[in-house]
C-alpha cells in the first residue's frame, strides 16, 4: 500500500499570501496524484488531477506540480474561501486508493 | 446537474448490519465507476470500495474485505453498500463518489461527491 505523507499538518497564513503544501509518496506514483479541498461540514472537492491538471471550475490560483514521489499544491494568493483542509490521493498502485492525512490551511 | 444522495446510515450495534444507498442523477450512471469513501469523526479520508460501470468489477480496501459488499442497479441509478459484521472502527461518514473518467472500470479519482451518511457503531 502506498503511504502519502502531507506536510505541514497545519499552515497558518493570511489572505493574499502564497500557500505551498507538500505530499510525499512512499514509492513512485508517476504523475497519478490528485488534490482535494474539504471545508468543514462539506464533502471534498476535486482541485487537481494527475498532478497538474485543474478540475472544471477551479480557479487559476490553484496549481499542482511534481512527479514520482514529491508533489506540491500551490495557492498563489489565498482568498478567504481557501481556508480549509487539503488532501492528496494517488491512483497509481491500487487497491487501495490512498489519501494523505491532510493539511489544514488556517487564518493567521 | 449531477447529484448523489446517500441514505441508510444510522446507529448499529457491533456485529450488526446496514445497507447504504446512493441515488444518482444528472449523468449516465452506467457509464461511470463509483466508489464509497469514508471519514471517521475528526479524521482523514479512507477509500472503502469501488465498482465499474457495468457492476462486473468490484474492489475493496483490506479493512472491509469480506465484510462489506458493493453493488449497483443501473436500471435504478443506485449504488449500494452492504455493511456486515460492523465494528466500532467502521464509525464514519460514508460518501458516495463518482469517478471523473467515463467508460473505465477503475475508481481513479472523484469529481462529484454526495453529502454523506453517518454510520455509528456502538453498543
Amino acid at each position: 500500500e502506498i503511504v502519502l505523507t502531507q506536510s505541514p499538518a497545519t499552515l497558518s497564513l493570511s489572505p493574499g499570501e502564497r500557500a505551498t503544501l507538500s505530499c510525499r509518496a512512499s514509492q513512485s506514483v508517476s504523475s497519478y496524484l490528485m488534490w482535494y479541498q474539504q471545508k468543514a461540514g462539506q464533502a471534498p472537492r476535486l482541485l487537481i488531477y494527475d498532478a497538474s491538471n485543474r478540475a472544471t471550475g477551479i480557479p487559476a490560483r490553484f496549481s499542482g506540480s511534481g512527479s514520482g514521489t514529491d508533489f506540491t499544491l500551490t495557492i498563489s494568493s489565498l482568498e478567504p474561501e481557501d481556508f480549509a483542509v487539503y488532501y492528496c490521493q494517488q491512483r497509481f498502485i491500487w487497491p487501495p486508493l490512498t489519501f494523505g492525512g491532510g493539511t489544514k490551511v488556517e487564518i493567521k | 446537474e449531477v447529484q448523489l444522495l446517500e441514505s441508510g446510515g444510522g446507529l448499529v450495534q457491533p456485529g450488526g448490519s446496514l445497507r447504504l444507498s446512493c441515488a444518482a442523477s444528472g449523468f449516465t450512471f452506467s457509464s461511470y465507476a463509483m466508489s464509497w469513501v469514508r471519514q471517521a469523526p475528526g479524521k482523514g479520508l479512507e477509500w472503502v470500495s469501488g465498482i465499474g460501470g457495468s457492476g462486473g468489477s468490484t474492489y475493496y480496501a483490506d479493512s472491509v474485505k469480506g465484510r462489506f459488499t458493493l453493488s449497483r442497479d443501473n436500471s435504478k441509478n443506485t449504488l449500494y453498500l452492504q455493511l456486515n459484521s460492523l465494528r466500532a472502527e467502521d464509525t464514519a461518514i460514508y460518501y458516495c463518489a463518482k469517478t471523473m473518467v467515463q467508460g473505465v472500470s477503475h475508481p481513479y479519482y472523484f469529481d462529484y461527491w454526495g453529502q454523506g451518511t453517518l454510520v455509528t457503531v456502538s453498543s
